[in-house]
């Protein structure tokens, strides 16, 4: 079945700058991508998602690629704020059952003022 | 988006007992799903629950532990039976918008059993 790894698991920023978080994904079948992030007390959010059709995807601060042949994808945060302190989930979806995401281990990022 | 609502927020259970979930959305929704995650670890999904049929369990998730109910389009519930310290989670559940292909979580319910 499908396997995501994801790295790293902690990641410290100063705000301002950049973090980026990558994701390996093991079915090559898998075609939906999405990021959550989650805050402390809170249930996961929905930040962005790619396709499998789409190499990238931009919303203001947040994007993710997707290399297919690499079977990665990454989340690419500019301009941190310390709001962006979160866990960070990446997920794909399986192959036998669309409807069904395989969630990666969770990165925590913090972000200093 | 949908809004989804779970009750209870948080509980502190006895071993030997059993609690009931409660998943409320704002809008119909086809699937819903119920997914574990143990203190400070990612999400496993427990069950996948689609309105008129048995909710089909994960590997390792069995009904008869984790009985789960679904009457209608925007309700459903998970029960956590017999529960042992090892049950002590985040419960959330989640529904999927058809049309644009998303999931959207819900708070979650966090569970404390002693």
């Amino acid at each position: 079945g499908e396997n995501v790894e994801q790295h790293p698991s902690t990641l410290s920023v100063q705000e301002g700058d950049s973090a980026v978080i990558k994701c390996t994904y093991s079915d090559s079948a898998s075609n939906y991508f999405p990021w959550y992030k989650q805050e402390l007390g809170k249930g996961p959010q929905l930040i962005i998602d790619i396709r499998s059709n789409v190499g990238e995807k931009k919303d203001q601060r947040i994007a993710v690629t997707l290399n297919k042949t690499a079977k990665h994808f990454s989340l690419h945060i500019t301009e941190t704020q310390p709001e962006d302190s979160a866990v960070y989930f990446c997920a794909a979806s399986s192959s036998y059952n669309t409807d069904k995401l395989i969630f990666g281990t969770g990165t925590r990022l913090q972000v200093f003022p | 988006s949908a809004v989804i609502s779970q009750k209870p927020s948080r509980d502190i259970c006895q071993r030997g007992t059993s609690l009931t979930i409660q998943c409320q959305v704002d809008s119909q929704v086809t699937m819903m799903f119920w997914y574990r995650q143990q203190p400070g670890q990612s999400l496993t999904l427990i069950a996948t629950a689609n309105q008129g049929s048995e909710a089909t369990y994960e590997s390792g998730f069995v009904i008869d532990k984790f009985p789960i109910s679904r009457p209608n389009l925007t309700f459903s519930t998970l029960t956590v039976s017999n529960m042992s310290p090892e049950d002590s989670s985040i419960y959330l559940c989640s529904v999927e918008d058809t049309l644009a292909g998303e999931q959207y979580f819900g708070p979650g319910t966090r569970l404390t059993v002693t």
